[in-house]
């Protein structure tokens, strides 16, 4: 069954410590996206990724780190200099290369206490 | 960069009826225009979208619009149906491509029976 995978659903942090979201897809997809969610305020580029060991910052990277050593997985680290880290976080894929469709993940919520 | 605006932030119509939302952008170099649609609790999913060399395109009920010079885009549902009530995003390629998109921030669009 091809898709892509976010987890953990739910995820639970004190302030100060970082945390990892996990992202796979098997799609055959080069490219992936982080996206962060608020009411309100629509989807957001935190990072991209066309290729794998390459990736850019989107619009608001500061306080996330990424990496793409593998083709299928782009994880996304919510770092303790993130200031308003409480958030709602989707992965996507896509065709390297062209605009098309973004296949989303189901996401993660993150609330940082 | 780019910044699109979406309106209305909530649409009520009564099961039948049509309902557009409306959608523009700044950056004049945007090609690609997709819009998402996302149930509650669920992952967005693309349910149409244009390009720029193209003023109409439609599927079944959901028609889409775009006016280059105005640089705005529309979403129209007719005959609309309770499977319909969501949250609907408009987007935007950014400049630069990469199928990077900037998001509207969401209309909430529910159906009453």
């Amino acid at each position: 069954d091809g898709g892509i995978t976010q987890s953990p659903k739910y995820l639970f942090r004190k302030e100060g410590q970082n945390v990892t979201l996990s992202c796979e897809q098997n799609l055959n997809h080069d490219a992936m996206y982080w996206y962060r969610q608020d009411p309100g305020q629509g989807l957001r580029l935190i990072y991209y990724s066309q290729i794998v060991n390459d990736f850019q910052k989107g619009d608001i990277a500061e306080g996330y780190s990424v990496s793409r050593e593998k083709k299928e997985s782009f994880p996304l680290t919510v770092t303790s200099a993130q200031k308003n880290p409480t958030a709602f976080y989707l992965c996507a894929s896509s065709i390297a290369g062209q605009d098309g469709e973004l296949f989303f993940g189901e996401g993660s919520r993150l609330t940082v206490l | 960069g780019e910044n699109v605006e979406q309106h209305p932030s909530t649409l009520s119509v009564q099961e039948g009826d049509s309902a557009v939302i409306k959608c523009t952008y700044s950056d004049s170099a945007s090609n690609y225009f997709p819009w998402y649609k996302q149930e509650l609790g669920k992952r967005p999913q693309l349910i149409i979208d244009i390009r720029s060399n193209v003023g109409e395109k439609k599927d079944q009920r959901i028609a889409v619009t775009l006016n280059k010079t105005a640089k705005h885009f529309s979403l129209h549902i007719t005959e609309t149906q309770p499977e319909d009530s969501a949250v609907y995003f408009c987007a935007a390629s950014m400049r630069g491509g990469g199928n990077k998109l900037t998001f509207g921030t969401g209309t909430q669009l529910k159906v009453e029976l």
